[in-house]
């Protein structure tokens, strides 16, 4: 079974520059969900698709960040512009269900340097 | 206020010996606890995860979690290391009524295995 495709790998931008990532959810999985990990810190939850449709989205910075998930399968995680202090891992996570008795499957996540 | 901490940052055990990672969670009622393994340049791997009934909890890799109520804490132990097991570990959270995920994620504690 083929895991949670994320790309790119790596990304260096200068700040204020915009900057997209990309995510392919395990095939059949409802779930979609976008973390943060800041260098030292645990993963921090930024958004969380059901389908193509909004479940969580409370700890996204709306002025610089959107998502969408069109179909309801792959997304996508835009910055613009970007801060210094975006610099993290985004991680891209699925799972087959809503709420947290399911497992969520993550990628190998794409870090993010702003300069 | 919802968190979870894990004291320990870095610990480095040798090599079979046994091993313990500490975990305290603030929470309104008792969540779902797990357990995750990041090694370098890796997604996150759910290790265990529980939700009720034994409060000893078997996972992947031989490692093992104990849910103590009373102390609201979630260790992580295993009975002899390898040197694989050298990857950062992160105790979450997760709440047991709710549609949304939002698992809260400790800090992290990583693992140094000694030959």
């Amino acid at each position: 079974e083929a895991g949670v495709a994320q790309s790119p790998r790596y990304k260096i931008i200068e700040k204020r520059q915009s900057v997209a990532f990309w995510c392919n959810p395990i095939s059949g999985h409802a779930t979609l969900y976008w973390y943060q990990q800041i260098l030292g810190q645990g993963p921090k939850l930024l958004i969380q698709f059901q389908n193509n449709g909004v479940v969580d989205d409370s700890q996204l910075p709306k002025d610089r960040f959107s998502a969408e998930r069109l179909k309801g399968v792959d997304s996508t995680l835009k910055i613009q512009p970007a801060k210094l202090e975006d610099s993290a891992v985004y991680l891209c996570a699925s799972s087959p269900g809503t709420g947290v008795n399911t497992e969520a499957f993550f990628g190998q996540g794409t870090r993010l340097t702003v300069v | 206020a919802q968190s979870v901490t894990q004291p320990d940052i870095h610990i480095t055990v040798s090599e079979g010996a046994s091993l313990e990672l500490r975990c305290n969670y603030s929470y309104g009622a008792t969540p779902y606890l797990f357990w995750y393994v990041q090694s370098p340049g890796q997604g996150l791997q759910l290790l265990l995860k529980y939700f009720s009934g034994d409060t000893l909890v078997q996972g992947i890799k031989g490692f093992e979690a104990e849910f103590k109520r009373s102390q609201s804490s979630f260790n992580l132990r295993k009975p002899s290391v390898h040197w694989s097991d050298a990857a950062e570990y992160f105790c979450a959270v997760g709440p047991r009524y709710s549609s949304a995920s939002k698992i809260i994620f400790g800090s992290g504690t990583r693992l140094s295995i000694r030959p």
